[in-house]
């Protein structure tokens, strides 16, 4: 069975703090897809990044960093020096290697206190 | 078009009444996807469509909640008899290919009262 627990249910930081945002996933399949959206109040999911499970290097994207470690099925999100655009409930996914079908976490409500 | 389109963005539906909640893919995707977010909650898998084959169904919590792509691009989420239960953001997402990344729309709001 896919599961993905995202065990902070709300963070609140100061702009310019760094935060980081934890995702544990479980899975039997040795070829699976990971993923993190963002959902601001508007309400559609962007998508942030894809990572398949052969891949393991990080991964820095200007403000934003990622931590893939099979060791402890993990995948967690960085975001240096936080901007108060963003707050949003951030969601980690896990895709089997059939891609069809997304396993959510319960999300992250982050908000940015200017 | 440019990203998934949804409609209507919000529906108020009476108890009992039946309806159909509409998805416009992003051009050449052959994967499309719907959930179902309740308030506080992450998405809820309801069904996946490659192309025109409902592939899986697995999600949809009633024999109330039916899901077609007869052309394998617009997809149509029906819900029959509609309950209070059934209030919550519809999401659909499609993706180019399985295990790629999907781009969600902006969902619909079903309110039933």
């Amino acid at each position: 069975a896919q599961k993905v627990t995202q065990a902070q249910t709300e963070i609140s930081v100061v702009e310019k703090e760094d935060v980081t945002l934890d995702c544990v996933y479980e899975t039997r399949d040795t070829t699976y897809y990971l993923f993190w959206y963002k959902q601001p109040p508007s309400g559609e999911l962007v998508f942030l990044i894809r990572r398949n499970s052969f891949d393991e290097q990080n991964e820095i994207s200007g403000r934003y960093s990622w931590n893939f470690q099979k060791s402890t099925s993990s995948f967690n999100f960085t975001i240096t020096a936080s901007q108060v655009v963003d707050s949003a409930v951030y969601f980690c996914a896990l895709s089997d290697r059939t891609g069809n079908q997304f396993y959510f976490g319960t999300g992250t409500s982050l908000t940015v206190i200017p | 078009g440019a990203g998934v389109s949804q409609s209507p963005r919000y529906k108020v539906a009476k108890r009992g009444q039946d309806v159909a909640l509409r998805c416009d893919p992003i051009s050449g995707h052959v994967s499309l996807f719907w959930y179902q977010q309740a308030l506080g909650q992450g998405p809820e898998f309801l069904t996946y469509f490659q192309n025109e084959a409902q592939l899986d169904k697995s999600g949809l919590p009633s024999d109330r909640f039916f899901a077609e792509r007869p052309e394998g691009s617009v997809s149509t989420l029906k819900i029959q008899r509609t309950q209070q239960e059934d209030s919550a953001v519809y999401l659909c997402a499609s993706s180019i290919l399985p295990g790629t990344e999907a781009f969600f729309g902006q969902g619909t709001r079903l309110t039933v009262v």
